[in-house]
């Protein structure tokens, strides 16, 4: 049982650029979550997704889109990356009773 | 909105010391409680719940009550191991809505010397 997981586990972009962080979850959970953690300001919700099919912005969406493309994965997608994008990007996934369970993160900087 | 205050750190203790983080939460409902701990390079994990008022969480000697009343769920550990080094979250879900959003707080750091 691997619980959630992220690909890939480190990156460096340059301003510009696009990439796409991946995420799986092998828990058959319905909801899920990407979240970016940066020094002092704890984790902010970037997107999540309810349930397969639908999305939903979080509190930090700007720059960012993000595809469930099934009940297992929900990716995050940079477009044109930027400086202050540079943080670390955690996905998680939701239980029976409201906890979250997350994945390793990817540690992404962008110069 | 909601909101969780966690007491500032970083706090350093010595092994065997006994552990309080406190965490206060403003919300408009009746959320669920839960404590996150984060060790260097990786994930957050879960580490105790409580989904009601009065309700213990507790986990690896790790304990925590919601206290409605004082809308607090303070974390605390009776001897503290080097092995506890980690940073510290407290969390709260906010229901009725299509999703468990989680607001956190900004994270305590404890560092435990031998």
């Amino acid at each position: 049982n691997a619980g959630v997981t992220q690909t890939p586990k480190f990156q460096v972009l340059k301003t510009g650029q696009s990439m796409t962080l991946q995420c799986a979850q092998d828990m058959n959970h319905n909801s899920m979550y990407w979240y970016r953690q940066d020094p002092g300001m704890g984790l902010r919700l970037i997107y999540y997704s309810a349930s397969e099919g639908t999305t939903d912005k979080g509190e930090v969406p700007n720059g960012y889109n993000v595809s469930r493309l099934n009940k297992r994965e929900f990716s995050l997608r940079l477009e044109s990356a930027a400086p202050s994008q540079t943080s670390v990007y955690f996905c998680a996934s939701e239980g029976q009773i409201y906890e979250q369970y997350f994945g390793p993160g990817t540690r992404l900087t962008v110069t | 909105g909601n909101s969780v205050t966690q007491m500032e750190g970083p706090v350093t203790l010595s092994e065997e010391a006994f552990l309080t983080i406190n965490c206060t939460y403003t919300a408009t409902g009746y959320p669920s409680l839960f404590w996150y701990v984060q060790y260097p390079g990786e994930g957050l994990q879960l580490l105790l719940k409580a989904t009601k008022a009065d309700d213990k969480g507790s986990n690896k000697g790790f304990e925590a009550t919601y206290r409605k009343e004082t809308t607090s769920f303070h974390l605390e550990k009776g001897s503290v191991q080097v092995s506890d080094s980690a940073v510290y979250f407290c969390a709260l879900s906010e229901r009725g809505t299509s999703y468990g959003k989680l607001t956190f707080g900004q994270g305590t750091i404890l560092t435990v010397h031998p």
